[in-house]
Order: structure tokens, then sequence, then C-alpha cells
């Protein structure tokens, strides 16, 4: 696609309920990110995946959240039995490489998850 | 451990004037990258301006400028000629040598007013 896709946009689910946050990133690009905005926040780094591999889960908050990533491209984030504390606006973002070049990572618009 | 801080939750331009939005950064590596993101309210992230650690100009793009001082591990953002739509949270990023992690600081608000 023409840019970095995430679905649903907003969902919102009842408490201790599973949730699956979907990412679809820029074709070729080998590198996603999630990350988690609470209202007014930055940007808290959850994890990024190489390919399919994740060098990095140390942002993932809790045993509750996990990722992965098949066949290079689509990613899952998955929320179990969520809590009120994990409503957020969850961003995906890919860049076409790791290193430190004008590699800029370009961002999904986001799926704003509502704990009730 | 790489960190970003930026200092300013907020700040104020009139419009047509210059602004300056800080940020320092932390690390231990010799080569990285700084990135400046816009997110209006829209919630949009939209990318700005790039320096890397062994760019030895600082790095501009049309009303944005990177004022870059490695010695003092800041890289502020300058946007020259203030517009009504430059209202928006602005952040700061790193990427460290690795080419991994992505961090951002908590970023700045910036409106600018008529």
């Amino acid at each position: 696609g023409a840019g970095v896709s995430q679905s649903p946009s907003n969902k919102v689910t009842e408490k201790g309920k599973d949730v699956e946050l979907r990412c679809d990133p820029i074709s070729g690009h080998t590198a996603l990110y999630w990350y988690r905005q609470s209202l007014g926040q930055g940007l808290e780094f959850l994890i990024y995946f190489q390919g399919n591999s994740a060098p990095d889960k140390s942002g993932l908050p809790s045993d509750r959240f996990s990722a992965e990533r098949t066949g290079g491209s689509v990613s899952t984030l998955t929320i179990q039995r969520t809590q009120q504390e994990d409503s957020a606006v969850y961003l995906c973002a890919s860049s076409p490489r790791l290193g430190t070049g004008d590699t800029e990572a370009f961002f999904g618009q986001g799926t704003r998850l509502t704990v009730v | 451990a790489q960190k970003i801080t930026q200092t300013q939750p907020g700040m104020f331009v009139q419009e047509k004037e210059a602004v300056t939005l800080d940020c320092t950064y932390d690390t231990s590596d010799q080569s990285y990258g700084l990135f400046w993101y816009k997110q209006p309210s829209s919630g949009e992230m939209i990318f700005l301006i790039y320096q890397g650690s062994y760019d030895e100009q600082n790095a501009t793009e049309g009303r944005y400028s990177l004022n870059f001082q490695k010695a003092r591990k800041s890289a502020n953002l300058v946007i020259s000629a203030s517009q009504l739509g430059d209202s928006a949270m602005y952040f700061c990023a790193m990427r460290g040598n690795q080419g991994g992690k992505l961090i951002f600081g908590q970023g700045t608000e910036l409106s600018v007013k008529p």
C-alpha cells in the first residue's frame, strides 16, 4: 500500500477481553515499530521488528502484551485480559531498513483503544 | 541507555516569528540519527527533518532547520516564519548505531498566535 495501514482505527472493548491490533507496513520495509501514546503524552516504545524477529521487546508493559510479525510484513499486537490503563492510541511505524541513515519511520494513523 | 529530553511542555510564538524547540539527548553510541516529527491535532505523525551524528552541516528542510551541537548533545529544531498551521505537538527522536529502537521525547506543544 501507499502508507502504513492500521486496523481497526477505533476499538472499544470490555475489561478482561483480549484484543488484536493489526499493522500493515509499507511494502518492502524491513523494520516495524509499535508505540503507545496516552492522551497528551509522548510515544512509549513497545517493540520493534527487523524482518520477523524482535530484537528488542523491552518496552512491552507486561506479559499480557505480545506481538508477532509474519512474512516480514503484517504485524499484530495482542493485549490479553485488557485493563483500563491499556486505553491509549497504539501507533505502528515502518522503516525501509535499520540503520542510522536518513531512514525515518513512517507512521500509521493509529488504533485508538478504549477499555471500558 | 538512550534518552531524549524535551524540557518545554508548551511554547507560544507569534505568527511570522521564528521559534526554537529544545531537544537534548544522551547516548553512548558513536553513530546515531536524530529526527523531528510533528503531530497535529489529527494525530498523524509527520516527519520533518533528520540529522546524522557525523553530518558536519546542520540539516535544513524548508522553514525547518536543526541546530545540532554534538558536544552539548543538543538537537534543537528551529522553525522560521511561523504559520498558524505550525500549531501542533513536536517530538524529537533518536536511533542509535544498532539501528534498532527509535525513542522519542515527551514532546513540546507549539501554539502559533495570529
